[in-house]
This record gives C-alpha cells, structure tokens and sequence, in this order.
C-alpha cells in the first residue's frame, strides 16, 4: 500500500524555471491538497481540490497552479519559480468530509530556488 | 493573521515524565481539532483528534483536552518516551464539510531526554 507519493523527493531550479511536482495516491480519496512548510510558519495551505474538475486556492496560492483530471493525481504546478518558493512541499489525501480520519501526507519534496 | 497559534516552539522533558504541547485559535468557526506529528525528513502523521462536543479524548498515552471559552487545546503525553521526539502540529478545520480544509499552527518541538 503505497499511500501518497510524492516525487521528486529533492529539486534545485534556477529563478524563473517551471516545473511540475507530482502527488498520487491509490487510496480513493476523495480530496487532496497542497501545503508548504517553512520556518516559524507551519503548515501553509496552498491549493486543494474535493475530488476530480475541482480545485480551490487555499491561504497562499500566488505562483501555483493546480489541476485535478484524475482522483488519484494532483500536481502542484510552478509556473516561474521564485527563491520565496524555496520550502518543503508536502501532498496530502483524505476522505472527504470525515476529519476524523485525518490527513495522510506524503513524505515532501524539498525544493531549492537560486 | 495566524488562526492557529502554538507559542511553544521546544519543549524538553525527561524520559518518564509528562510531556504537555499546547495550542490556541482564534476562529471560533473551528469545530474539529488535530494533532499531527512529523519526524525529520517525512512528513506529518495523524496521531489523534477532538471534535468540539467532547472536551478530552484519550488513545494510549495520549490525551487531547479542548477548552472551548479559552479557545485552547493541549496534548498529553504520559509517560513520554525517546521515541516520541519529534515537531507536534495542531490543527483544526470547521466541521467536517466538503472542503475539509485544516488550518495548521506553526509547531513544537519535543524533545524526549532519556
């Protein structure tokens, strides 16, 4: 049971670079979303999406886009990468409206911006 | 404007005793509460929840107490064990909706001395 990957685990971009990281989970989850952890700053919400076609912007959204074609899938896209885009990146899945069972997070993606 | 506050950012204790994590919100919206946490290098795992009919709810060695008028909750560990070292989170979501989505606190560091 894979749960939720997360790949790549490590990226250096160059300012102004796009890229794409990916999420997938096989557990039928219903929603996924994206958050960003920093320093002194937790977990932030970035997008996230209640199941496939939809997606909504969440507490820091600007420089990130999201698309949701599949249950499994939910990139997180960066269209011209910033060094305030430089985080750790975590993709997370549940059921959707049972918070009871809680997240499960992949294990990040740790991304520089020089 | 931080929702989920956890002024703590350490905590140390010995091996044996009780370990105290606290956290505090500002949105009374807020109904379902979470703690989560995260070794280096992986990402956060769900460890136990609170929903706002119930002011304490207990799983092992770990107790979560919800007071509702002060807007604070706190995790209990006891007795607090090397192993559990590691960055707690809370967090708390309103309701269990669609959206589903969980505002997180900015974490505490624990550190179990054997």
């Amino acid at each position: 049971n894979a749960g939720v990957t997360q790949t790549p685990k490590f990226q250096v971009l160059k300012t102004g670079q796009s890229m794409t990281l990916q999420c997938a989970q096989d557990m039928n989850h219903e929603y996924m979303s994206w958050y960003r952890q920093d320093p002194g700053m937790g977990l932030r919400l970035i997008h996230y999406s209640v199941g496939a076609g939809i997606t909504d912007q969440g507490e820091v959204p600007n420089g990130y886009n999201v698309s949701r074609s599949t249950t499994e899938d939910f990139p997180l896209r960066l269209l011209s990468a910033a060094p305030s885009q430089t985080s750790v990146y975590f993709c997370a899945s549940s059921r959707q409206g049972s918070p009871n069972y809680g997240y499960t997070f992949g294990s990040g993606t740790r991304l520089t911006v020089v | 404007d931080q929702q989920v506050k956890q002024n703590s950012p350490s905590l140390s204790v010995q091996e044996g005793r009780i370990s105290i994590l606290n956290c505090d919100y500002t949105n009374s919206m807020f109904d379902y509460f979470l703690w989560y946490k995260k070794y280096p290098a992986e990402g956060p795992t769900f460890l136990i929840s609170i929903s706002s009919i119930k002011d304490k709810n207990e799983d092992g060695r770990f107790t979560v107490f919800l007071n509702k008028s002060a807007k604070h909750l706190s995790l209990h560990i006891v007795p607090s064990q090397p192993g559990d070292s590691a960055v707690y989170f809370c967090a708390a979501s309103e309701g269990g909706g669609a959206t589903n989505k969980l505002i997180f606190g900015t974490g505490t560091l624990l550190a179990v001395q054997p």
